[in-house]
């Protein structure tokens, strides 16, 4: 069975300092990861995605992701935060051969200026 | 269109009434999914629709929930007798062959 854990429901950081959203997930088969990001009332946005390549995974806005088969992790980092980050991040597993995502229960990223 | 277009954007009806939710997906996306996003939780997965495929509908929570998908195109969710526990934002997504999923901007239903 696939689920995936997002670690932290509040992250708070300074404008200029690293973000650092944590992921853990469970699957059978050899997953595919995402992270979404969704700004107030605004549609979910696929910030980047992992499916069996890099495990370094370069994504939009200047976020990354690292895929850790051994840690079963895919943390979302960016080495400097922008107030324009301030949203709510999802992490998101399929297992290879399904259609059926399952999202974390979100992680919401507050940026101090 | 452009994007995934939702109708309404919001909803706000009495418990015991029906409602219908519909979805524009992107042209020629093959794939489209309704999601539950309830406040403070993460998205819960309703139903999935394949071009002529018969949909998966093991998500739905009751049988007063069900969706329809016309032509392959349009989705219409309806919940019937709706309840205070339906409250929540209905989220669209449809994806073509890349994995990626494109998402409206949802329906917020608030049942009084």
């Amino acid at each position: 069975a696939q689920s995936v854990t997002q670690l932290d429901s509040h992250v708070s950081v300074s404008e200029g300092t690293p973000v650092l959203l944590r992921c853990n997930y469970s699957s059978s088969y050899s997953p595919s990861l995402f992270w979404y990001v969704q700004h107030p009332n605004k549609g979910l946005q696929l910030l980047l995605k992992y499916t069996s390549a890099a495990t370094l995974v370069k994504g939009i806005n200047g976020f990354e992701a690292e895929f850790k088969k051994s840690e079963t992790s895919f943390h979302l980092t960016k080495p400097s935060a922008h107030m324009s980050d301030a949203a709510e991040y999802f992490c998101v597993v399929r297992s290879s051969g399904t259609y059926k995502y399952i999202f974390g229960t979100g992680t919401r990223l507050k940026v101090l200026a | 269109g452009a994007g995934v277009s939702q109708s309404p954007s919001n909803k706000v009806t009495e418990k015991g009434k029906d409602v219908e939710l519909r979805c524009d997906p992107i042209s020629g996306h093959t794939a489209l999914y309704w999601y539950r996003q309830s406040l403070g939780q993460g998205l819960e997965f309703l139903i999935y629709f394949q071009g002529n495929s018969a949909p998966d509908k093991s998500g739905l929570p009751s049988d007063r929930f069900s969706a329809e998908r016309t032509g392959g195109s349009v989705s219409t969710l309806t919940i019937q007798r709706t309840q205070q526990e339906d409250s929540a934002v209905y989220l669209c997504a449809s994806s073509f062959a890349d994995e990626k999923l494109f998402f409206g901007s949802g329906t917020q239903l608030s049942v009084l």
